[in-house]
């Protein structure tokens, strides 16, 4: 079945720099990689999702990219702000109805 | 906006309780999840249901059992409490859609303690 490793598991980053998750999946048959933020407290909310036919994905501040060949998928914050603390998880997906595989999370801490 | 809607926040319960966490989504989503978090090891999946009727095990099924007799609602069953399920208890649900995977939304979390 799929794996997802997620990395690292925490970062520090000053405000106003720039934060990068970096997450590598097994099965090549997965298409969908999710980003979820749970702030402390509450629960796991999408903040963005990309596809396979897509390389990079942009919201705004946070922008994700996909390499198919490497199976290696990575979310980037710019600009960061105290707002953005934060545990953030990837997953990974494949067609249908299989539940998505979630990486074990990226403790985010953005230092004022 | 979806609706996943657990019914507690806390819980605490003895060990060797029959321990009930209910779960209701307002969007007619056809999935449904059941998940654990512990600090360091992410969410790990216990059950999840394709539909009315249907449930699948995860990857952490010991212990738990879930039923789904209606679309909305999803509640896992901790059939003899024992300590080491203290943990975290999120509920989530999908849209089915084609054969295209689609985003998961979560509930709130049921924080349970068993002592």
């Amino acid at each position: 079945g799929e794996n997802v490793e997620q990395h690292p598991s925490t970062l520090s980053v000053q405000e106003g720099d720039s934060a990068v998750i970096k997450c590598t999946y097994s099965d090549s048959a997965s298409n969908y990689f999710p980003w979820y933020k749970q702030e402390l407290g509450k629960r796991p909310q999408l903040i963005i999702d990309i596809r396979s036919n897509v390389g990079e994905k942009k919201d705004q501040r946070i922008a994700v990219t996909l390499n198919k060949t490497a199976k290696h998928f990575s979310l980037h914050i710019t600009e960061t702000q105290p707002e953005d603390s934060a545990v953030y998880f990837c997953a990974a997906g494949d067609s249908g109805n299989t539940p998505l595989v979630f990486g074990k999370g990226t403790r985010l801490s953005v230092i004022a | 906006d979806v609706k996943v809607t657990q019914s507690s926040r806390y819980l605490v319960k003895r060990t060797g309780e029959k321990v009930f966490l209910e779960c209701v989504q307002d969007m007619d989503h056809e999935n449904m999840f059941w998940y654990r978090q512990d600090p360091g090891l992410g969410l790990r999946l216990i059950y999840f249901s394709y539909d009315v009727k249907m449930k699948e095990k995860g990857d952490i099924p010991e212990g738990y059992s879930v039923s789904r007799e209606k679309k909305e609602r999803f509640s896992l069953i901790l059939e003899s409490a024992s300590t080491n399920q203290t943990s975290m208890y999120l509920c989530a649900s999908r849209f089915r859609f084609r054969q295209s995977n689609q985003p998961q939304h979560f509930g709130d979390g049921t924080r349970l303690s068993i002592l």
